[in-house]
């Protein structure tokens, strides 16, 4: 069966440096998503990305975030310079039509640690 | 804005008891619904949704009405097992053209003892 897949599993990283958490969607899906869970807090949504663009994303998505879709497989989450309370777990998840009831398939997961 | 809020867990019950978890929602218009189960080390599957009022959503043994009167889609379950030992997540999403953002509760622990 299909499924998404992230790297690393866990990440740690110094306070201001840059992070890139990757994502393989599932290779016939159109929709890219990251969401983020803070120890504790609910998984919150940061970005929406298709055909090569946002399409949507929150206030938490600053100037620090990017996104990119770098070849026909692969979809980024950069964060230029690591805060503390960047300390999450990152999911990654892809779908393959435009409709608020159609299914979004997760990933595992990347658990960032800012140190 | 929208919201979902779900019962406080960690929940913890014996094979073969009823399961009931709480959610209850905030949002503009009709929204669809959705329950998401997480098993350790894995991602967010979905488990069931619901698109519009008084839709009823099922798998594998569990239920979800969504019940616009009282803004709930709680999940039940008649007869729990040790593999239901998951985290549930409550979820939504708002109900406008193009917006496919999930708005997730906080997670609920459900931990079955044999």
């Amino acid at each position: 069966e299909p499924e998404v897949t992230q790297t690393p599993s866990h990440q740690v990283t110094q306070m201001g440096q840059e992070v890139i958490l990757r994502c393989v969607p599932i290779s016939n899906h159109l929709y890219f998503y990251w969401y983020r869970q803070i120890l504790g807090q609910k998984v919150e949504f940061l970005v929406s990305f298709y055909n090569n663009e946002i399409s949507e994303k929150s206030e938490i998505f600053d100037d620090q975030f990017s996104v990119e879709r770098p070849d026909g497989s692969n979809f980024t989450l950069k964060i230029r310079s690591t805060k503390l309370e960047d300390s999450a777990m990152y999911f990654c998840a892809s779908s393959q039509r435009l409709a608020a009831y159609n299914e979004q398939f997760f990933g595992p997961g990347t658990r960032l640690t800012v140190l | 804005g929208n919201s979902v809020t779900q019962m406080e867990g960690p929940v913890t019950l014996s094979e073969e008891a009823f399961l009931t978890i709480n959610c209850t929602y905030t949002a503009t218009g009709y929204p669809s619904l959705f329950w998401y189960v997480q098993y350790p080390g894995e991602g967010l599957q979905l488990l069931l949704k619901a698109t519009k009022a008084d839709d009823k959503g099922s798998n594998k043994g569990f239920e979800a009405t969504y019940r616009k009167e009282t803004t709930s889609f709680h999940l039940e379950k008649g007869s729990v097992q040790v593999s239901d030992s998951a985290v549930y997540f409550c979820a939504l999403s708002p109900a406008l053209v193009g917006a496919q953002k999930l708005v997730f509760g906080q997670g609920t622990r459900l931990t079955i003892n044999p």
